[in-house]
C-alpha cells in the first residue's frame, strides 16, 4: 500500500527557512521521480521541483530557483525539500506526489502525501 | 512554459447529469494530460491520463478525449461523490503546468 506523508509545515517569518519531509512506503524512491507540488489557500495547484530516480535530473519552478532545494535518502526513503528565503506568497499546502515513472521527462503524479500547510507571516 | 486554460471556471449541476468539462493548451501536447479530481481538504486524484486513458479504480462514468491543444473531461451521469473541483495538467515537459480548475457543484 503506497504512503506518503508529509511533515514540517509551520509558521515562519519572511526571509525565513523551513525544511519539509516526506516519508514513504509500499515503494522505493529509487525507482521513480519525486515531486513537490503546492497550493495557496483557495488557489489552484502549482509544481514546484522534481528529482529523478537517479538523482539525474533537479528541477524547479522559475520562483523556486535558488531558493528552494529538493533531496532524498533512500536510506530513510524520505524526500526533502529545503525552503529559504521564504516569502509571503509561498504561503500554501506543500504536497509530495510520486511521479507516474522516472521523473525525467513527462511528469504526473499518480499517488499523493495529505500535504502540509507553510504559512509564511510576520 | 505551456498555459492551460479551463472551462467552465464554475459548473452547476444536479444528480444524474452529464457534464463536460473543456481544457485548453497554449501549444500542442499531443495527448499528455491528465485530469485530477479534488475534494475540499484532500490531495488530488487522478481520473484520466493521457487524455483519454482511465486510471485503475475510477468509475467508468468518467471519460476523456482529444489532443493538441484541446480535450475534455465527461461524467455521463453525476454521483454525489462526484462534487469536487477538476485540474487538467500537462506534461509534455517540465515545467507541469496545471489549468485553474473548474469548481463542480449541486444545483
Amino acid at each position: 500500500q503506497v504512503q506518503l506523508v508529509e511533515s514540517g509545515g509551520g509558521v515562519v517569518q519572511p526571509g525565513g527557512s523551513l525544511r519539509l519531509s516526506c516519508v514513504v512506503s509500499g515503494f522505493s524512491i529509487s525507482n521513480y521521480g519525486m515531486h513537490w507540488v503546492r497550493q495557496a489557500p483557495g488557489k489552484g495547484l502549482e509544481w514546484v521541483a522534481v528529482i529523478s530516480y537517479d538523482e539525474s535530473n533537479k528541477n524547479y519552478g522559475d520562483s523556486e530557483k535558488g531558493r528552494f532545494i529538493i533531496s532524498r535518502d533512500i536510506s530513510k526513503n524520505t524526500l526533502y525539500l529545503q525552503m529559504n528565503t521564504l516569502r509571503a506568497e509561498d504561503t500554501a499546502v506543500y504536497y509530495c506526489a510520486k511521479d507516474h515513472a522516472w521523473g525525467e521527462y513527462r511528469p504526473y503524479f499518480d499517488y499523493w502525501g495529505q500535504g502540509t500547510l507553510v504559512t509564511v507571516s510576520s | 512554459d505551456i498555459q492551460l486554460t479551463q472551462s467552465p471556471s464554475f459548473l452547476s449541476a444536479s444528480v444524474g447529469d452529464r457534464v463536460t468539462i473543456t481544457c485548453r493548451a497554449s501549444q500542442g501536447i499531443s495527448s499528455y494530460l491528465v485530469w485530477y479530481q479534488q475534494k475540499p481538504g484532500k490531495a488530488p486524484k487522478v481520473l484520466i491520463y493521457a487524455a483519454s486513458i482511465l486510471q485503475s479504480g475510477v468509475p467508468s462514468r468518467f471519460s476523456g478525449s482529444g489532443s493538441g491543444t484541446e480535450f475534455s473531461l465527461t461524467i455521463s451521469s453525476l454521483q454525489p461523490e462526484d462534487f469536487a473541483t477538476y485540474y487538467c495538467q500537462q506534461y509534455n515537459g517540465y515545467p507541469p503546468t496545471f489549468g485553474p480548475g473548474t469548481k463542480l457543484d449541486i444545483k
